[in-house]
């Protein structure tokens, strides 16, 4: 089956403890994407990727930390300094960049212990 | 703020009926996407219109654009209680590989009555 996986579904968080979500894709694609989503709310960037060994900060990095050192692997860590964790993450990966279709995991939902 | 906002915020249908929902941005974009998304799981890409494109269809979606008043409407016709989801905007705006993203709108919360 190809697609892309995030593990685990859910995930508790002690306080000031790093957790780190999981996210790998059999598409092949170039690019890998990490949103939050907040109750009722849209999607917010967090970091995305467009080639092996480099990263960009979105919109809400601050917190978080991600590596890519795989094509089909990005995952993400949520930092101690992220205050407020809680929230649905979805990782979501595309052919070659931003702006093209992106094709979204089930997502990891954290919860703060 | 989001630079895409949609409207209505949610939306009750009985089944059979069309359901629209309308998304408006604020800045120019090179091309406009809707995702829905179902209770708690990931998000699935719908289509995506261009922003040299007026009009676009898939099944029972259709997608309209409007770049003069920065807008766009998402139609499902005959719709089925299996369409109750999420569904939300993306715009797809600037010029530069770190500059272009995707942004989200907030979404809209469909439900359709059997």
């Amino acid at each position: 089956d190809g697609g892309i996986t995030q593990s685990p579904k859910y995930l508790f968080r002690k306080e000031g403890q790093n957790v780190t979500l999981s996210c790998e894709q059999n598409l092949n694609h170039d690019a890998m994407y990490w949103y939050r989503q907040d109750p009722g709310q849209g999607l917010r960037l967090i970091y995305y990727s467009q080639i092996v060994n480099d990263f960009q900060k979105g919109d809400i990095a601050e917190g978080y930390s991600v590596s890519r050192e795989k094509k089909e692997s990005f995952p993400l860590t949520v930092t101690s300094a992220q205050k407020n964790p809680t929230a649905f993450y979805l990782c979501a990966s595309s052919p070659s960049g931003v702006g093209e279709t992106q094709y979204f995991g089930p997502g990891t939902r954290l919860l703060v212990l | 703020s989001q630079q895409g906002e949609e409207d209505p915020q949610a939306l009750s249908i009985q089944e059979g009926e069309n359901a629209t929902m309308n998304c408006s941005y604020k800045t120019s974009i090179n091309n406009l996407q809707w995702y829905r998304q179902n209770s708690g799981r990931g998000l699935v890409h719908l289509i995506l219109i261009r922003s040299n494109e007026r009009e676009k269809h898939s099944g029972r979606l259709r997608v309209t654009l409007d770049t003069s008043k920065k807008s766009s409407s998402l139609l499902i016709t005959a719709s089925r209680a299996a369409d109750t989801a999420s569904y939300f905007c993306a715009t797809d705006r600037g010029s530069s590989g770190s500059a272009r993203q995707l942004t989200f709108g907030s979404g809209t919360q469909l439900t359709v009555l059997p």
